[in-house]
C-alpha cells in the first residue's frame, strides 16, 4: 500500500531556532498533502493543505507566517516551524491521498509523524 | 460545518472480552466514514472506511463498524479484544474533497 515517509521523527531545538520537517510520498505522487497538529491525548487538527506547485491552504488560526509549507515536487512537502517557541511543541502528522483508493472519495495515508520539543 | 464525538475518553476491557466504541457524526450529506488507530508517538493507521453500500463494514484486525444513518453513528467493534489493541482510535468524517474531521479519540487500555 501507499507509505507517506516523515522525516525527523524527533525533532528537540533551542527557542528561536528554525525546524523543518519533511513528508514524503513513497512510490507514488501526491499533489496534495496534509499537515496536522496533535497535542498530547488530544485529536489531530488540520493545519494546512499542501499544494503542489502553489500556495498552501492554511486553517483558521494557523499562523502562515510561523508554519511555512512548501510542497516543491510531487512526492516532498515540508513543513518548517520558523522561530519555534515552546507552545510550538507538538507532534506534527502529515498524510497524503491513497492513490490506491478509487476517486470520489478521501482516504488518507499518515506519515508516523514528527515530534518537535523546543526548550 | 461537519463534527465528530466520541463519549469515550478512555475504555478498559478485559482481554477476550468484546469491544465497542461509539462513534456520532454530525453532516450535512451523505458521510465518509473512517476509523484509525494510533500506537504511541506514532501515526495513523487506518482500520476501516465506510464509504456507501453494505451499512456493516469490515476493515483490519478483526475490527468492524456499523454505519447507523438514522442514529448518525459509526460504532467500532470487535468481538474478541487482544492486548496488542491498546491504542487510540479516531473515528473521522470526510467529503469527496479534501476535508477529513477526526473526533477527540478513545484511548483503549486492555487488562490482562
Amino acid at each position: 500500500g501507499a507509505v507517506v515517509s516523515q522525516h525527523p521523527s524527533w525533532v528537540i531545538c533551542k527557542s528561536g531556532t528554525s525546524v523543518k520537517i519533511e513528508c514524503r510520498s513513497l512510490d507514488f505522487q501526491a499533489t496534495t498533502m496534509f499537515w496536522y497538529r496533535q497535542f498530547p491525548k488530544q485529536s489531530l487538527m488540520l493545519m494546512a493543505t499542501s499544494n503542489e506547485g502553489s500556495k498552501a491552504t492554511y486553517e483558521q488560526g494557523v499562523e502562515k507566517d510561523k508554519f511555512l509549507i512548501n510542497h516543491a515536487s510531487l512526492t516532498l512537502s515540508t513543513l518548517t516551524v520558523t522561530s519555534a517557541h515552546p507552545e510550538d511543541s507538538s507532534f506534527y502528522i502529515c498524510s497524503a491521498r491513497d492513490p490506491d483508493v478509487g476517486s470520489g472519495a478521501n482516504v488518507l495515508t499518515f506519515g508516523a509523524g514528527s515530534r518537535l520539543t523546543v526548550l | 460545518a461537519q463534527s465528530v464525538t466520541q463519549p469515550d475518553i478512555h475504555i478498559t476491557v478485559s482481554e477476550g472480552a468484546s469491544l465497542e466504541l461509539r462513534c456520532n457524526y454530525s453532516y450535512g450529506a451523505t458521510p465518509y466514514l473512517f476509523w484509525y488507530v494510533q500506537s504511541p508517538g506514532q501515526g495513523l493507521q487506518l482500520l476501516l472506511k465506510y464509504f456507501s453500500g453494505d451499512t456493516l463494514v469490515q476493515g483490519i484486525k478483526g475490527f468492524e463498524a456499523e454505519f447507523k444513518r438514522s442514529q448518525s453513528s459509526f460504532n467500532l467493534r470487535k468481538p474478541s479484544v487482544h492486548w496488542s489493541d491498546a491504542a487510540e482510535y479516531f473515528c473521522a468524517v470526510g467529503d469527496a474533497g479534501n476535508m477529513l474531521t477526526f473526533g477527540g479519540g478513545t484511548r483503549l487500555m486492555v487488562k490482562p
